[in-house]
C-alpha cells in the first residue's frame, strides 16, 4: 500500500528561526494537504495543494507539491511559541484513501 | 460555522467492556470518517460513509467493531468487545469533497 515518510521526526529550534520539514511518498499523489495537530486536540488543516509544482502560502506557513508529484514540503517562517505540535502531511491518489505521515514534532523555544 | 463534533471527549473501561464513541460531522458535509490514532502515529482510516452509505471500511476490524450512520448525519462507532490495543483516540471527521477533510477533537479511550 501507500506509505508515506516524513522527516525529520522531531525538531527543536529557536523562535524566531524558519523550519522546513517534508513527506515523500512510494506513489505519485493528486493531492497533498498538510494538518497541525494540538495536544488533546484533532488535526486542524493548514494547506491544500492540488497541481504539481504548485506553492501555496498561508500567513508564515508555505507548502509546495513536488514536481515528481511523489513529495511535498512545508516552511514555517520566524516561528513563534505557538507553532508547537505535530504537523502531519497527508496525501492521495486518485479516489484512494487519504493516507498520514507519522508527523513532526516541533518545540519551540522562547 | 460549528465544526465536527465529537462525544465523549475521555473514555476509560475495562477490557471486554463495549464502548460507543459519537460523531456530529459540519452541516451540509456528506461525507463522514472514522479515523484511529495510535500514540505517535498518524490517522489510520477505519471507515468512511458517502450519507448513509459506508463506501469504505477495509480497514474496519468487524469481528469487534461496527459503525452506523443511519439517516446520514451524525454517526457512532462501537467496540465490543474491547481490548487492552484498543487504547487509542479515535478521531471523526467530515468533508464535502474527498479532499479537505475537517477533523474534530477526538475520543480519547482508555482500555484497562
Amino acid at each position: 500500500g501507500q506509505q508515506l515518510n516524513q522527516s525529520p521526526q522531531s525538531m527543536f529550534i529557536q523562535e524566531g528561526e524558519d523550519v522546513s520539514m517534508n513527506c515523500t511518498s512510494s506513489s505519485i499523489f493528486n493531492t497533498w494537504l498538510w494538518y497541525k495537530q494540538d495536544p488533546g486536540e484533532g488535526p486542524v488543516l493548514l494547506i491544500a495543494l492540488y497541481k504539481a509544482g504548485e506553492l501555496t502560502s498561508n500567513g508564515r506557513l508555505t507548502a509546495q507539491f513536488g514536481i515528481t508529484r511523489k513529495d511535498s514540503f512545508l516552511n514555517i517562517s520566524a516561528s513563534i511559541p505557538s507553532d508547537v505540535g505535530i504537523y502531519f502531511c497527508a496525501g492521495r491518489s486518485g479516489n484512494t484513501p487519504l493516507v498520514f505521515g507519522k508527523g513532526t514534532r516541533l518545540s519551540v523555544i522562547a | 460555522e460549528a465544526g465536527v463534533v465529537q462525544s465523549p471527549r475521555y473514555k476509560i473501561i475495562e477490557k471486554k467492556q463495549p464502548v460507543a464513541f459519537w460523531c456530529n460531522p459540519i452541516s451540509g458535509h456528506n461525507t463522514l470518517y472514522w479515523y484511529l490514532q495510535n500514540l505517535g502515529q498518524g490517522p489510520e482510516l477505519l471507515i468512511r460513509y458517502e450519507n448513509e452509505e459506508a463506501v469504505d471500511d477495509s480497514q474496519l476490524p468487524k469481528d469487534r467493531f461496527s459503525a452506523e450512520r443511519l439517516k446520514g448525519v451524525d454517526s457512532t462507532l462501537k467496540i465490543q468487545p474491547a481490548e487492552l490495543g484498543d487504547s487509542a483516540v479515535y478521531l471523526c471527521a467530515s468533508s464535502s469533497s474527498l479532499n479537505e477533510q475537517f477533523f474534530g477533537p477526538g475520543t480519547r479511550l482508555t482500555v484497562l
